[in-house]
């Protein structure tokens, strides 16, 4: 089945930026998505790309692929205390299902 | 609000219990998925509705069982419930492929 790999947990300091990255296995994969799951809540979309674009960029955030080495990741610049979170990939497959990786928790520290 | 929504929002169950968790959609989303989130593990699929009247099994749906009830609904039953269903379960709904998926805000079920 689809496999998608993040790094657990990253603490950073109001102001600074935060990278997240994550690594797919499937090479025919169309979009790539970023979502944000504030706690208690349910996931929230935060940006997607293409898979034939190498940079995404929104306000804040900006996703870079290498499809080279299925390797996704995002870019949160000015990072705010609201952005404190767990940020999960996800990896579009067939019949339009979504395969996600198990999580990065972002801790801000003020 | 539009949205996805999810009854109920905590359960707790005893082993061998049955129950139905209900899902509803007003975005006229023609796909609607049920997903269970476990700490370190992510959100992994249990079944899937690409479209009215269908229903396919995703990676963990043993145990479950789903009804695509119309449009809008799409439920999912624990038939006799176990511990290792203790789970935060999460619908969702997608009309296609650049929008992703909306989700509803979560069941937390315990089965003690």
């Amino acid at each position: 089945g689809e496999d998608v790999e993040q790094s657990l947990f990253l603490s950073v300091r109001e102001g600074d930026s935060s990278v997240i990255n994550c690594t797919y296995t499937d090479s025919s994969s169309t979009y790539l998505y970023w979502y944000k799951q504030e706690p208690g809540a349910g996931l929230q979309l935060l940006t997607y790309i293409f898979s034939n674009m190498d940079m995404k960029q929104d306000q804040r955030l900006t996703v870079l692929l290498n499809k080279k080495d299925k390797h996704l990741s995002l870019r949160i610049a000015d990072t705010q205390t609201g952005d404190s979170a767990i940020y999960f990939c996800a990896d579009l497959y067939g019949n339009n299902r979504l395969a996600f990786g198990k999580g990065n928790q972002v801790v801000v520290i003020p | 609000n539009a949205g996805v929504t999810q009854t109920p929002k905590f359960q707790v169950l005893k082993t061998g219990q049955s129950m139905t968790l209900q899902c509803a959609q007003d975005m006229n989303h023609n796909s609607m998925y049920w997903y269970r989130q476990d700490p370190g593990m992510g959100l992994r699929l249990i079944y899937y509705s690409a479209s009215e009247g269908t229903t396919d099994k995703g990676e963990v749906p043993n145990g479950y069982n789903v009804s695509r009830l119309n449009k809008r609904e799409f439920s999912l039953r624990l038939e006799s419930a176990a511990p290792s269903q203790t789970s935060v379960y999460f619908c969702a709904s997608s009309a296609g492929t650049v929008e992703g998926y909306t989700f509803g805000s979560g069941t937390r079920l315990t089965v003690v």
